[in-house]
């Protein structure tokens, strides 16, 4: 099993360029969300996809932006980029029948803004 | 209001016990998890207790819950020098099947 697998996994990028992550889930998860990992912090919420549709999101602007697709890959996509949104993104998926919210995570996405 | 806290650091030494302990908030979170993130990696679960537990054990890894307090701490027994990594205590805000809201994350550092 491959679990999630993240692409591409460094980047760099210069103030308001456009970025797009991409992610696949691990076999038999229906459920991708993103996190954001600035260095030294832990992950903050992005948003969460299932069924093709944005479920929950977290306190992100609308550059921050989120596809699902019918295979439940899923693509994170950031325009206008800051210098503060130099982190490590982070991909993970987990399977919406499960009793407890256990996410399987990727290695994430490294991207550096200058 | 949703906020998890950790002590930032804890440096122990082969063999001995480390115990890494988490505040939380949301008094209605349903489940609490551990995950270890080791350098340039993702986010491993160790585990997960639910909510109307106090204990749960795992091999060298148990976890105490005092949801009066909201605290909730990681026991790892015996512990080795594969074990430094950054250690994340998590909640389910509501008790939902959505976000996590994590801490800052205790890094572990094991010496001989």
């Amino acid at each position: 099993d491959a679990g999630v697998t993240q692409s591409p996994t460094h980047l760099i990028k210069t103030r308001g360029q456009q970025v797009t992550l991409r992610c696949s889930p691990k076999s038999g998860h229906d459920t991708v969300s993103w996190y954001q990992q600035a260095l030294g912090q832990g992950p903050q919420f992005i948003f969460q996809y299932y069924e093709e549709e944005e479920r929950q999101r977290g306190n992100f602007p609308d550059r921050f932006s989120g596809h699902q697709f019918p295979n439940y890959s899923s693509e994170l996509n950031v325009n206008a980029l800051l210098l503060g949104d130099s982190a490590l993104y982070l991909c993970a998926s987990s399977w919406t029948g499960a009793g407890a919210n256990v996410l399987t995570f990727g290695a994430g996405s490294r991207l550096t803004v200058l | 209001g949703e906020d998890v806290e950790q002590s930032l650091f804890l440096s122990v030494r082969e063999g001995d016990s480390s115990v890494i302990n988490c505040t939380y908030t949301d008094s209605s979170s349903t489940y609490l998890y551990w995950y270890k993130q080791e350098p340039g990696a993702g986010l491993q679960l160790l585990t997960y207790i639910f909510s109307n537990m106090d204990m749960k054990q795992d091999q060298r890894l148990t976890v105490l819950l005092n949801k009066k307090d909201k605290h909730l701490s990681l026991r790892i027994a015996d512990t080795q020098t594969g074990d430094s990594a950054i250690y994340f205590c998590a909640e389910t805000p509501g008790g939902g099947y959505n976000k996590l809201i994590f801490g800052a994350g205790t890094r572990l550092a094991v010496h001989p």
